[in-house]
């Protein structure tokens, strides 16, 4: 059985880096079996995916963050991270943590973290 | 970039009520699409995948249809737990805007 373990702050200063990381269990990052990403929600509104990352390295990020997110894996320890520089007040938001499938689905989700920018 | 659109955002029903979900794609998806529901608190439950194939697991008052750019999520018979609320997803995981479907 595959899962997710988030860890990381669950409070960042503006203008600062939000760090975030997925411990993966059940499951390697670094087989082709599954694309691993993050998606936020702020409170009360909608699903916005933030990007993901398979294991040839390669990466697909939203464009409206493209400029400040990063996704990466650890192999040896298999994990993957999240880097969102810059962050505001509008980055406040639940963070998860998701492996994507060959069938498209969001099949396994990480606990979620939530994530305040205040100073 | 692909743009998926929901409607409606808010869906009023009752106990038993069949209701319908549509989510309109910007560009043709093929039949790449899934259906999540998602309770407060909670992460997404997959209910249907690949636009019309439901999910082991889920009621079969479930269904979902479409394919290219537009398709529905329908519930038959609606039940209490379904009071929730409901994403299209194509397979970017570019999401819909949601629906939320209340008690009348």
């Amino acid at each position: 059985q595959v899962q997710l373990q988030q860890s990381g702050p669950g409070l960042v200063k503006p203008s600062e880096t939000l760090s975030l990381t997925c411990t993966v269990s059940g499951a390697s990052v670094n087989n082709g079996t599954f694309y691993w990403g993050w998606i936020r929600q702020p409170a009360g509104k909608g699903l916005e995916w933030v990007g993901y990352i398979y294991f040839t390295g390669s990466t697909n990020y939203n464009p409206s963050l493209k400029s400040r997110v990063t996704v990466s894996s650890d192999t040896s320890k298999n994990q993957f991270s999240l880097e969102l520089t810059s962050v505001t007040a509008a980055d406040t938001a639940m963070y998860y943590c998701v492996g994507l499938t060959a069938r498209a689905t969001l099949d396994y989700w990480g606990q979620g973290t939530l994530v305040t920018v205040s100073s | 970039d692909i743009q998926m659109t929901q409607s409606p955002s808010t869906l009023s029903a009752s106990v038993g009520d069949r209701i319908t979900i549509t989510c309109r794609a910007s560009q043709n998806i093929y039949n790449w699409l899934a259906w999540y529901q998602q309770k407060p608190g909670r992460t997404p439950k997959l209910l249907i995948y690949r636009a019309s194939n439901l999910e082991s697991g889920v009621p079969s008052r479930f269904s979902g249809s479409g394919y290219g750019t537009q398709f529905t999520l329908t519930i038959s018979n609606l039940e209490p737990d379904d009071f929730a609320t409901y994403y299209c997803q194509n397979y970017n995981t570019h999401f819909g805007g949601g629906t939320k479907v209340d008690i009348k």
